[in-house]
This record gives structure tokens, sequence and C-alpha cells, in this order.
């Protein structure tokens, strides 16, 4: 079975500031996607960003990044110029590409962001 | 506004009774996953259902059932609650078959379920 770890309980940023936020995942599969989902106060949850395994590109969306290294089995989420409103829980998630398992997600524990002004 | 929808926001119960809950997928999506957020044991995944069908199933209690309806809707029904089934559920969709979609599933607001 696959496990995500996310071994960063809580960060902080200051405002414009940047943050990396780390995610681990153990898998013996070769092809899978990752998530980054943000749950703010209102708890819904958000995605972020997302990332095919067989893309060697890193996913960017405006001002989130990640730095996918599927050897390490590492996807870390980079937020630069940190805004008040990024304030959240950030869930990394692994969706494995095989049928048989369907397209469940599995998530890590969660690391919850403070931006501070 | 994911465009998923369920209710009811926020159910307050007591021990032993049943409850269900109620989602409605995005607009063309075919599959919904269900999913419960517990301070005990985080995010897990449920059960999903796929055009009718169960697809997957996770840590889903026998004291749990589900369905999803030929309008695509699904329920989420909960029996004998006990205290530690106090949590917030989710419901998500996909669009298998589209191009990228397949991959990405949309979450509802949740609904808050307390058990006293």
């Amino acid at each position: 079975a696959q496990t995500v770890t996310q071994s960063q309980p809580e960060m902080s940023v200051q405002e414009a500031e940047t943050v990396t936020l780390s995610c681990t995942y153990d898998t013996s599969e070769s092809d899978y996607y990752l998530f980054w989902y943000k749950q703010p106060p209102s708890r819904q949850m958000i995605l972020v960003i997302r990332q095919e395994a067989y893309k060697q590109q890193n996913a960017t969306e405006n001002r989130f990044s990640v730095n996918f290294q599927k050897a390490a089995k590492s996807f870390s989420l980079k937020i630069s110029d940190s805004q008040l409103g990024d304030a959240a829980m950030y869930f990394c998630a692994y969706r494995s590409s095989w049928e048989t398992s369907g397209s469940r997600l599995t998530f890590g524990e969660g690391t919850q962001l403070t931006v501070n002004p | 506004d994911s465009g998923v929808t369920q209710t009811p926001k926020h159910l307050i119960t007591a021990t032993g009774q049943r409850v269900t809950l109620r989602c409605s997928p995005r607009s063309g999506d075919l599959s919904v996953y269900w999913y419960q957020q517990s301070l005990d044991q985080g995010l897990q995944f449920l059960i999903q259902y796929y055009n009718g069908e169960e697809r997957a199933k996770g840590n889903i209690l026998e004291r749990f059932s589900a369905q999803q309806f030929p309008d695509l809707h699904s329920e989420l029904n909960l029996s004998s609650l006990e205290l530690g089934d106090s949590a917030l559920y989710f419901c998500a969709s996909t669009s298998p078959g589209l191009a990228g979609g397949e991959d990405t599933q949309y979450f509802g607001p949740g609904t808050r379920l307390t058990v006293l």
C-alpha cells in the first residue's frame, strides 16, 4: 500500500517570502499522480497543483511550484511571494494510475502554514 | 466553487442514530468518492462509485453504506452512530475520459457530523 508522509506539522513564513513544504511517499508503482491540496479555515479542499509521475518537468501554477524527485520519492511544494490568503492546512496526496486500485487519493498528515504580516 | 454540492452542511445527532449525507457531483462527472476527515485518522478514503456501480472500497465500516443513483448523485448512509464517527465527510468527483479530468478530484464543501 502507498503511504504519504509530511514531516512538518507546522510551518510559518513572512508575507512576500518563499516557503517550501515537504512531502515524501512510498510506492512500488512507476506511474502515478501527485497532488497538493489546500484546506483553509473554511475546510474546503482546494486543488493547488498536480504532477504526473511520467513527466520530468516540474509543475507550476502561478506562485506555486513543485520539486518532484521521482527517484527520491519526494514531492515538495514551493510557495513564492507568500500572501496572507495562503494560510491554510496543506495536504500532499498520491493517486495510483492502476485501474484495479481505483482512483482513491492517499493523503499525508498535513502541514499547517501560517503567514505572518 | 468546485461545482460539487453536499447537503447538509452540518448535522448533529445522537449515538445509535442513522443519518444520510448527500452529494451531487459536477455536471458530467461519473465518479463520486467519499472521504472522512477526523482528528484521529486524518483524511481517509471510504468508497468510490462510477456511473452507479461501486468501484473501490477503502476503510469503510460495515455500519456505513453508500449508493449512486441514476442521476449520478450519491448518498452515504451512516447507522448505529458512535461518538467516534464525528468527522467531516467529503464528497469528490471526477470526469473519466476528459483530458486531464480523470486524474483530478474536485471536492465538495463537506458535511460536518457531530455525534453526541
